[in-house]
């Protein structure tokens, strides 16, 4: 069955740290990736994908993700965090023929100045 | 351009009534998409539309929930008999129309529903 792990419930870092936000799918065939950014609010925004080709892909707001096959992985970085990035991020799998997205149950990230 | 938009934004019912959301996807869109968020969950998939037909409504809960897109754009997704478990924020998001090349959803705001 199709699913997406996210172990992390809840992430504090501080200002300008690092992070790295952990994803493991479970999919048949080779997946399409997201990962989406909600605010409080706000609806969900695309911050980047995978589709095929390069296992590195960029996004908005200087995110950047990692697709592993060999580790069922596609986990979200940032070399630097700003207070504005503080929301939840979910990483998603989408189905190949209906391009239904199946949601992990999402990171919160706290962000301290 | 105008985005995904929802209406009403919230909507409290009680316990047994019957409740209307509608989605108006971006113009162009032919696929269409409802998920249900509750709360400290991710969205769930609950139907999915190519035109005006449903092509995939495997999310669907139970036979209470229903949905409808008779034009190919406006789509209104109608739950009968609410329960208290149903209470959750409903999502509706548009793409384009090729399937299959993982294209953006894009979302809208959503509807806050709460059965009292």
């Amino acid at each position: 069955a199709q699913s997406v792990t996210q172990p992390d419930i809840h992430i504090t870092v501080s200002e300008g740290a690092s992070l790295e936000l952990r994803c493991n799918y479970s999919y048949g065939a080779t997946p399409y990736l997201f990962w989406y950014v909600q605010s409080p609010g706000q609806g969900l925004q695309l911050l980047l994908k995978y589709f095929s080709g390069d296992t590195l892909v960029q996004g908005i707001k200087g995110f950047e993700a990692e697709f592993k096959r060999s580790q069922s992985s596609f986990n979200l970085r940032k070399p630097s965090v700003h207070w504005s990035d503080a929301a939840e991020y979910f990483c998603a799998v989408g189905a190949h023929n209906t391009d239904k997205l199946i949601f992990g149950t999402g990171t919160r990230l706290q962000v301290f100045p | 351009g105008a985005g995904v938009s929802q209406t009403p934004s919230n909507k409290v019912t009680e316990k047994g009534k019957y409740v209307e959301l509608r989605c108006d996807p971006i113009s162009g869109h032919t696929a269409l998409y409802w998920y249900r968020q509750s709360l400290g969950q991710g969205p769930e998939f609950l139907i999915y539309f190519q035109g005006t037909g449903a092509a995939d409504d495997s999310g669907l809960p139970n036979d209470r929930f229903f949905a409808v897109r008779p034009e190919g754009s406006v789509s209104t997704l109608k739950i009968q008999r609410t329960e208290r478990g149903d209470s959750a924020v409903y999502l509706c998001a548009s793409r384009q129309s090729i399937a299959g090349r993982g294209n953006e959803q894009f979302f809208g705001p959503g509807t806050r529903l709460t059965v009292l």
